[in-house]
């Protein structure tokens, strides 16, 4: 079965800071992997998503995720965060056969003007 | 365009009790999914529909959990009945087209309380 392991559960920075968000995921195929992002009050929405190609991948408002298929993880960052970037973060892996989508548990991070 | 539409935002019942929530996609979306996010928790896929049709319930626990798509369009999920671990937030997410490898858009979510 899959899994998806988000090890930082609150992650507080001050702004312009740089970030780093872990997430490790165990699946014996091959995987798609996505950041949701649901900031305070608002729905989850997609932040980014890799399927194959560049392993560095790029998504809104400045975040990017690099894929390191040795290491089986699949870390969201962001050179120099603002305090508009507070919310939830959640790590989630799909099959490839598209029938199968894990979440992590998520990372609240809180950035401090 | 309008985003996906969940009610009741929020439900507090008793257990044992009976509970149903409505989801309406967005329009034109063929694929309609929900998740139960339990309190600490990475939301947990239920159901996949396409169209009107399951396209994948392996999480589902079917004594008690049933979920509908008739139309192919609105969808409701059902408790019956129901137990102190459902207490959750239920959400409902919508995709243009099929698989869950396209970008999902979700509701704001149902929070069920059970006393």
């Amino acid at each position: 079965a899959q899994s998806v392991s988000q090890h930082n559960h609150h992650v507080i920075l001050s702004e312009a800071a740089s970030l780093e968000l872990g997430c490790n995921y165990s699946y014996g195929g091959t995987v798609n992997l996505f950041w949701y992002v649901q900031y305070p009050g608002q729905h989850l929405q997609l932040l980014l998503k890799y399927f194959s190609g560049d392993p560095l991948v790029k998504g809104i408002k400045g975040f990017e995720a690099e894929f390191i298929k040795s290491k089986f993880s699949f870390n969201l960052r962001k050179p120099s965060v603002q305090w508009s970037d507070t919310a939830e973060y959640f790590c989630a892996v799909g099959s490839n056969t598209g029938n199968q989508f894990y979440f992590g548990t998520g990372t609240s991070l809180t950035v401090i003007p | 365009e309008a985003g996906v539409a969940q009610s009741p935002r929020y439900k507090i019942i008793e257990k044992r009790q009976s509970v149903a929530f409505w989801c309406n996609p967005i329009s034109g979306h063929a694929t309609l999914y929900w998740y139960q996010q339990i309190l600490g928790q990475g939301p947990k896929l239920l159901i996949q529909f396409q169209n009107n049709g399951v396209v994948d319930d392996s999480q589902l626990p079917k004594d008690r959990f049933s979920a509908e798509r008739l139309k192919g369009v609105d969808s409701t999920l059902k408790i019956q009945p129901a137990k102190l671990e459902d207490s959750a937030v239920y959400l409902c997410a919508s995709s243009r087209t099929g698989g869950l490898l396209q970008p999902q858009h979700f509701g704001d979510g149902t929070r069920l309380s059970i006393l």
